[in-house]
């Protein structure tokens, strides 16, 4: 198994393009997340899903959307993007477990530089 | 949200017993704390979780205290591929729909020294 791939690993984008950061997983989990890591930080969750077409925001949606139509794939889209987005971002996919124990893995990430 | 806190540093040295620890004072009776590390440019990988009692595994230890309100990460060996952020993170439960979500905070620096 692959486990959880991000595409691009690097970008660089001027202010005010778009993009869509792809991530796929091939364990067929049912949960997906998206997170940014800022210079320092933690992670910062933005968006996740709990299958196929069902998404939700989490704690730093503004600036981005996601859809999730397949099992295996969970894009992020940056619409306009800002200077405040650069940031390395993390997707990750985990199962769904009796009990709530649901262990994450996660993508090698994708630095996103925006200038 | 359910948080927790950790010391934002922490030295310790090779092939020395590491004890990395972490306060969740608000942590709920269901809550399972879950410590993850993140090795310079990777992503975050799983190191180990519990809920009431110790648990072993082949990377570390984790100590819960009685009252659940803090619980320690043990490496029992530190090794120089060890030096990692170390984040003990909880649960968070979405109300409107049932599913879980986990709240990263900024973790602990190990470094390890020869």
């Amino acid at each position: 198994n692959a486990g959880v791939t991000q595409t691009p690993k690097f970008r660089i984008l001027k202010i005010g393009q778009s993009m869509t950061l792809q991530c796929a997983q091939d364990m067929n989990h049912n949960y997906m997340y998206w997170y940014r890591q800022d210079p320092g930080m933690g992670l910062k969750l933005i968006y996740y899903s709990v299958g196929a077409g069902i998404t939700d925001k989490g704690e730093v949606p503004n600036g981005y959307n996601v859809s999730r139509s397949t099992t295996e794939d969970f894009p992020l889209r940056l619409e306009l993007a800002a200077p405040s987005q650069t940031s390395v971002y993390f997707c990750a996919s985990s199962e769904i477990r009796v009990g709530g124990y649901n262990e994450q893995f996660f993508g090698p990430g994708t630095r996103l530089t925006v200038l | 949200d359910a948080k927790t806190t950790q010391p934002n540093s922490m030295e310790s040295n090779e092939e020395e017993p590491v004890h990395l620890p972490c306060n969740h004072s608000t942590i709920s009776g269901t809550d399972y704390i879950h410590w993850y590390r993140q090795l310079p440019s990777q992503g975050p990988e799983y190191v180990i979780h519990g809920l009431t009692s110790n648990v072993n595994n082949r990377m570390a230890s984790l100590a819960i205290a009685e009252d659940r309100k803090s619980s320690t990460l043990i490496l029992h060996r530190a090794t120089l591929r060890d030096a990692a952020v170390y984040y003990c993170i909880l649960r968070d439960e979405v109300a409107t729909s049932g599913t879980y979500k986990y709240i990263f905070g900024t973790g602990t620096r190990l470094k390890v020294l020869a």
